[in-house]
């Protein structure tokens, strides 16, 4: 079983949706929480981090619920640049660097006129 | 600024042969990592330098791979007698410091081995 599981999609909606994508991590002791944004055949970019409390950027909310170890992404009023393919990740106690992190799957959103 | 950058960009290996993968950091990061992206998968961690020393190799899928950072900026990724399992887009990431701060991604290298 992967460290951070998320729906692969493709979500395909229309301009205006709003969508919302799940994430499970299975190690407890995980310390912080991202969603990163992949663009096709480009590097991940860090979208947001995710906090306990909730938080919003613009269009975007994240959620964190530590009982059920379980992160969300939320785009309201989607438009076609949000295309991309959106990584969850957990960042570890463990590692060198004081914390590695690591990366869900992502999933795609395919976003149409 | 720059930002982190990787090359060569594509690279098309003949199984057997050896390859060597750059990474230049942003300047002034003291942390860097690489990272193995499979198609259809997240990135998945391979090492990590703090300077030059290499504090967590505990990614590197064999002996084969082999990295280096010996002046704590650039640093190469190596991989020896290429396999086909090796093909995937090799990403390296840089950052202030340890893996708190925030990673930053260059754009990466696909590595085609056949």
């Amino acid at each position: 079983r992967k460290e951070v599981e998320q729906d692969p999609g493709p979500f395909n909606v229309p301009e205006g949706a709003t969508v919302a994508f799940n994430c499970t991590y299975s190690n407890s002791a995980s310390q912080s929480f991202f969603w990163y944004r992949q663009d096709c055949r480009k590097e991940p970019k860090l979208l947001m981090s995710v906090y306990s409390s909730g938080n919003e950027d613009g269009r975007f909310t994240a959620q964190l619920n530590r009982a059920s170890q379980y992160i969300s992404l939320l785009i309201r009023d989607s438009k076609l640049s949000d295309s991309a393919t959106y990584l969850c990740v957990a960042r570890v106690p463990y590692g060198g660097s004081q914390g590695n992190l690591i990366f869900g799957k992502g999933t795609k959103l395919s976003v149409k006129p | 600024g720059a930002g982190v950058s990787q090359s060569p960009r594509y690279k098309v290996a003949k199984r057997g042969q050896d390859v060597a993968l750059r990474c230049d950091p942003i300047s002034g990061h003291v942390s860097l990592f690489w990272y193995q992206q499979a198609l259809g998968q997240g990135p998945e961690f391979l090492t990590y330098f703090q300077n030059e020393a290499q504090l967590d190799k505990s990614g590197l899928p064999s002996d084969r791979f082999f990295a280096e950072r010996p002046e704590g900026s650039v640093s190469t990724l190596k991989i020896q007698r290429t396999q086909q399992e090796d093909s995937a887009v090799y990403l390296c990431a840089s950052s202030l410091v340890g893996g708190i701060h925030e990673q930053y991604f260059g754009p990466g290298t696909r590595l085609t081995v056949t």
